[in-house]
């Protein structure tokens, strides 16, 4: 298996602009978890979803974040607008079954001027 | 309120050397308990976890950690440190129910040669 793919792997954009992150989770794994890792604030859960559905998202930072998994195998995770705050590390991660091994992407970087 | 606790930003030892990274937590019920790893520019890998049965647990890489119900705590150890073991490792904890994961603040491991 090609583990967690995640695209793009580093993204550029200016403020004020839409910003999509793209996951593709291993196959047969059932649950989708979103994160953002900062050196400020460490690694932080944004949301996560359980067999397409989304359980937690008291993470998401603002009502400009959105994610959505339209089917097991892909989701995505949108800024709108973007602000230079939001520069980070976004990370996908998947497991078999919530509360199991999460199998980690290799991240987006993230950098909004 | 759940939460894990690891008290070290950084440790250091010197190549050979034994280490311990440290890592407590606060959780009701009986969580599962996760080591991961993260080299720089990768995502999180894992390592090693902890769900029931034996307090000592082994992991990839040489690694292990054991379980103390008392302390509440899960300690990272190896016997002998590789300059290559350099790294941030994360603690991680998941909920009973499986419903959250929550993961400690990262402790940066330097070996020196």
């Amino acid at each position: 298996d090609a583990g967690v793919i995640q695209s793009p792997r580093h993204e550029v954009t200016e403020m004020g602009q839409e910003v999509t992150l793209r996951c593709k989770p291993i196959s047969g794994h059932n649950s989708l978890f979103w994160y953002r890792q900062t050196m400020m604030r460490g690694l932080e859960l944004l949301i996560y979803f359980n067999n397409n559905v989304p359980i937690d998202d008291s993470g998401m930072p603002e009502d400009r974040f959105s994610a959505k998994m339209p089917n097991a195998s892909f989701s995505t995770l949108k800024i709108q607008p973007s602000e230079p705050r939001d520069s980070a590390v976004y990370f996908c991660a998947s497991s078999f079954e919530r509360g199991e091994t999460q199998y980690f992407g290799p991240g987006t970087r993230l950098l909004v001027l | 309120a759940q939460s894990v606790a690891q008290p070290e930003d950084q440790v250091n030892v010197a190549e050979g050397n034994p280490l311990t990274v440290k890592c407590t937590y606060s959780v009701s019920g009986n969580p599962y308990l996760f080591w991961y790893v993260q080299y720089p520019n990768r995502g999180l890998q894992f390592l090693l976890k902890y769900i029931t049965g034996d307090n000592l647990v082994k992991g990839s890489y040489g690694f292990e950690a054991e379980f103390n119900k008392s302390q509440t705590s899960f300690h990272l150890k190896k016997p002998s440190a590789l300059v290559s073991d350099s790294a941030l490792y994360f603690c991680a904890v998941t909920t009973t129910g499986g419903f959250k994961t929550i993961f400690g603040a990262g402790t940066r491991l330097f070996v020196k040669a």
